[in-house]
């Protein structure tokens, strides 16, 4: 059984479209973190969630943790093709740092 | 300041040969975890360093993977000998120490394939 289900696992939209993709645990966390991962480059750090409840702005991107710190949204508005790329989660949990498996966002023009 | 640098950018070898994969962690980080991406089992830890002291190893697949960490601004992963289920992409990533909220920088990867 996996730490972090994120879904959904594929998404393909197109320029202009909303979504929001999902990260879920039965466990409670300290903190969550986001990061992209664009083709052919290792993940790059998005945001730090730390509070239940906490929402973070990055841009057109909207995070937020949920009250109970178990899991996790990330929201695009208007979504460009810069924004194509692997979305993954992660914890630290145990002394070490869990990822989810990914959200594979294509972002047509 | 560079990032985590890792080398080669690619790899093709052919089954049985030894592979080494170099990492040089970001000047300052204390910590350095080297990662394994495949698209079954996603981004897996192998193994992860702590002032260049291995912490924890338990997610080396096999014997045949072995890291070291001479200093604090290199490490290395090596497998011998290689074989066609180890294709995939390898990651090196560095941090501050226990900074949970810190996150990781990771490196550009390197991407292995055995035939």
């Amino acid at each position: 059984t996996q730490l972090l289900e994120q879904s959904p696992q594929f998404l393909s939209i197109q320029e202009g479209e909303n979504l929001t993709v999902y990260c879920n645990s039965s466990s409670v966390f300290s903190s969550l973190q986001w990061y992209r991962q664009e083709p052919g480059e290792g993940p790059v750090l998005l945001v730090t969630v730390v509070t239940g409840g906490e929402v973070k702005k990055l841009k057109r991107l909207t995070f937020q943790f949920g009250d109970a710190r178990k899991d996790s949204s990330l929201h695009i508005t208007a979504a460009q093709p810069g924004d194509t790329g692997l979305y993954l989660c992660a914890v630290y949990n145990f002394n070490k740092f869990y990822f989810g498996s990914g959200t594979k966002l294509n972002v047509k023009p | 300041d560079a990032g985590v640098i890792q080398s080669p950018r690619h790899e093709v070898t052919e089954m049985g040969q030894e592979v080494t994969l170099r990492c040089k962690p970001i000047s300052g980080h204390n910590s350095l975890f080297w990662y394994r991406q495949t698209m079954m089992r996603g981004l897996e830890l192998l193994i992860y360093f702590n002032n260049n002291v291995p912490i924890d190893d338990s997610g080396m697949p096999e014997d045949r993977f072995s890291a070291k960490m001479p200093n604090a601004s290199f490490s290395t992963l090596k497998i011998q000998p290689s074989e066609p289920r180890d294709s995939a992409v390898y990651f090196c990533a560095s941090n501050f120490g226990w900074e949970k909220s810190g996150g990781y920088t990771f490196g550009s990867g390197t991407r292995l394939t055995v035939v």
